[in-house]
């Protein structure tokens, strides 16, 4: 499989905290971008990081890309119950930019 | 603008019958994806548009899931002789730009998602 695939599965941390989720793929990439979901429904689109890039910055959220590693994690700094939702991270392979493979989600619960 | 737009948002249907979703991109984008999320899991790729041609159809999962495009905007797939294991939110995804094998630096393939349809096979 060439999924991304997070870690950790689920997170739950208090306000205020920051969270950290981790994804690892496996094939080269051309770029790595960052999904939220709620409510198990439409994904929006937080950060876009290019395989030349090794770290960028979205307000509070930053993300990081080692590709020698083949992984990428996103920080949210400062939580807010509102960020309560499910990650993901989704890769376009090199040789294929228009297919994405998203991985199974890193579901984050930050308690007020 | 207005966003992608998915209907129905529900349905609910019996084994055996054929179901048809649409997908209404957000106007001007040439790309068009459909993706397939069961209960707690990732997104599975489905197919996708550049335009109207569908030059990669390697995630149907069977010869029952079919896809067109006409006009390089609205979207329809249809699943005949739907099964209970094709239960799951149909999401689809449009984006502004094509980006070809030769990839060029710089360019944006950001997508924009539909908030979904939800199937249900009894």
């Amino acid at each position: 499989s060439q999924q991304g695939e997070e870690d950790p599965q689920a997170l739950s941390i208090q306000e205020g905290e920051n969270a950290t989720m981790n994804c690892s793929y496996k094939t080269s990439i051309n770029n790595l971008q960052w999904y939220r979901q709620n409510s198990g429904r439409g994904l929006v689109h937080l950060i876009l990081i290019r395989s030349n890039e090794r770290e960028k910055h979205s307000g509070r959220l930053r993300v990081t890309l080692d590709t020698s590693k083949k992984s990428s994690s996103l920080l949210i700094t400062a939580s807010r119950a509102a960020d309560t939702a499910s990650y993901f991270c989704a890769t376009a392979v090199r040789d294929n930019f228009n297919k994405f493979y998203f991985g199974s989600g890193t579901k984050l619960n930050v308690k007020p | 603008g207005a966003g992608v737009s998915q209907s129905p948002s529900n349905k609910v249907t019996e084994k055996g019958k054929d179901v048809e979703l649409r997908c209404d991109p957000i106007s001007g984008h040439t790309a068009l994806y459909w993706y397939r999320q069961s209960l707690g899991q990732g997104l599975e790729f489905l197919i996708y548009f550049q335009g109207n041609s569908a030059p990669d159809k390697s995630g149907l999962p069977s010869d029952r899931f079919s896809a067109e495009r006409t006009g390089g905007s609205v979207s329809t797939l249809t699943i005949q002789r739907t099964q209970q294991e094709d239960s799951a939110v149909y999401l689809c995804a449009s984006s502004l730009r094509h980006i070809g094998a030769s990839g060029r630096a710089g360019q944006y393939n950001e997508q924009f998602f539909g908030p979904g349809t939800r199937l249900t096979v009894l």
